[in-house]
């Protein structure tokens, strides 16, 4: 089975912290995502990474960076934490390289809930 | 750029009842994937079944079916004989082949009451 694991089920962070959120997949899956979910607005994606070093934004990269030294792992950094930033925030991981069939898939792991006061 | 809308927010059903939530989408793409994932409380996201534009036939996965109409763009999930397991946050997703985003919808919190 897929596993994803992120470090932390629940973070509390001070404002202006810089706050790492990290996420370790155990597939040797190509591709990895960083989405924050919030209530009535569902999964947004922040950033993705489709091989070590390489990174794209996503929709909301704004106060946000990311980090992909290994294949296995994908870090989601808040250079300076905010209130609005509070959230629930989800990686995942895929196979392959977008092509039809059952690459596509996406496995996500338990999700980190942050809470910035 | 493509959306995803889930238009309930929540529904409830008894158990064994029959139940199917909605997913439109927008997209000028001809072929593309549509998902449905479930997200179970305190638990992590799985996919429930997923759906090839090219494809005609409806998927299907046990008690998890489609009804995927192209044309109106509309995507719905039926759950049949629906037990409390089913209980969860349901999110319809929209891939474009090679892009490897989803685009998701803002996601539907199904409770199955015993």
């Amino acid at each position: 089975d897929v596993k994803v694991t992120q470090s932390s089920r629940y973070l509390v962070k001070r404002t202006g912290e810089k706050v790492f959120l990290e996420c370790v997949q155990d597939m040797d899956h190509e591709n990895m995502f960083w989405y924050r979910q919030d209530p009535g607005l569902g999964l947004r994606l922040i950033y993705f990474s489709y091989d070590v070093k390489m990174k794209e934004k996503g929709d909301i990269p704004e106060g946000y960076s990311v980090s992909r030294e290994k294949k296995e792992r994908f870090s989601l950094i808040l250079e300076s934490a905010s209130t609005n930033q509070t959230s629930m925030y989800l990686c995942a991981s895929s196979p392959g390289t977008g092509g039809l069939g059952p690459l596509v898939e996406q496995y996500f792991g338990p999700g980190t809930r942050l809470t910035v006061t | 750029a493509q959306t995803v809308t889930q238009s309930q927010p929540e529904m409830s059903v008894q158990e064994a009842e029959t139940v199917t939530l909605s997913c439109t989408y927008d997209t000028s793409e001809n072929n593309y994937y549509l998902f449905w994932y479930k997200q179970p409380p305190s638990r992590q996201m799985i996919l429930v079944i997923r759906q090839e534009a090219y494809k005609q036939q409806n998927a299907t996965e046990n008690r998890f079916s489609v009804n995927f109409q192209k044309a109106a763009k509309s995507f719905s999930l039926k759950i049949s004989d629906s037990q409390l397991g089913d209980t969860a946050m349901y999110f319809c997703a929209f891939m474009k082949p090679g892009a490897q985003k989803l685009v998701f919808g803002q996601g539907t919190r199904l409770t199955i009451n015993p």
